[in-house]
């Protein structure tokens, strides 16, 4: 069974870097799938925020890409997300998440992670 | 603003069934298949539908996804009170080369 577990601080201070990891197991993270996150601020609906290959190819929501880098560590079995420069309007339940076709169609969630901006 | 278009919500009485829409465009719906999720209070979101109407192992037949140009639609027959729960679309969109969700549905078992 696969599983997804988010781990990183639950507080990060306005103009600071929000730094999040998705450790993988029952599954190789080396396998034909993308890796992606995806956040939900409180009472609001899901935004993509991008995806990454074991080779280390990504894909970034261009609304955010100026910010944001995704990483993966094979030898760990985990991929990362870095967020720079956040505000309020970056606290969210960050989510990773599992695709197959890359079509939007996640098979397998982590449990979610609130990350609160503020001083 | 979203850019796939779903009423904010929905409702049904336990037995009957109910249909939620969602309204894309070229860019995402045309050449791109569409996905719909669960999502229970307080839980991460659970793939319900994919590939516009594939179900994942273990989802009840109960639910059924269907797409024709740039709409889609979940319907849920048999409404049942664990049903109560927000009901997002999801697909690629060539344009902004990306995933782009739906506003979500807020279903409510009466």
């Amino acid at each position: 069974q696969v599983q997804l577990q988010e781990s990183g601080p639950g507080l990060v201070k306005p103009s600071g870097t929000l730094s999040l990891t998705c450790a993988v197991s029952g599954d190789s993270i080396s396998s034909s799938y993308w890796w992606n996150w995806v956040r939900q601020p409180p009472g609001k609906g899901l935004e993509w925020i991008g995806e990454i290959y074991h080779s280390g190819s990504t894909k970034y929501n261009p609304s955010l890409k100026s910010r944001v880098t995704i990483s993966v560590d094979k030898s760990k079995k985990q991929f990362s997300l870095k967020l720079s420069s956040v505000t309020a309007a970056d606290t969210a339940v960050y989510y990773c998440a599992r695709t197959v076709y890359r079509q939007g169609d996640f098979d397998y969630w982590g449990q979610g992670t609130l990350v609160t901006v503020s001083s | 603003q979203s850019v796939l278009t779903q009423p904010p919500s929905a409702s049904g009485t336990p037995g009957q069934g109910v249909t939620i829409s969602c309204s894309g465009s070229s860019s995402n719906f045309g050449g791109n298949t569409v996905n719909w999720y669960q999502q229970l209070p307080g839980t991460a979101p659970k793939l319900l539908i994919y590939s516009n109407n594939q179900r994942p192992s273990g989802v009840p037949d109960r639910f059924s996804g269907s797409k024709s140009g740039t709409s889609a639609s979940l319907a849920i027959s048999g409404l049942q009170s664990e049903d109560e729960a927000d009901y997002y679309c999801a697909a690629w969109d060539d344009s902004l080369n990306g995933v782009v969700f739906g506003g979500g549905t807020k279903l409510t078992v009466l």
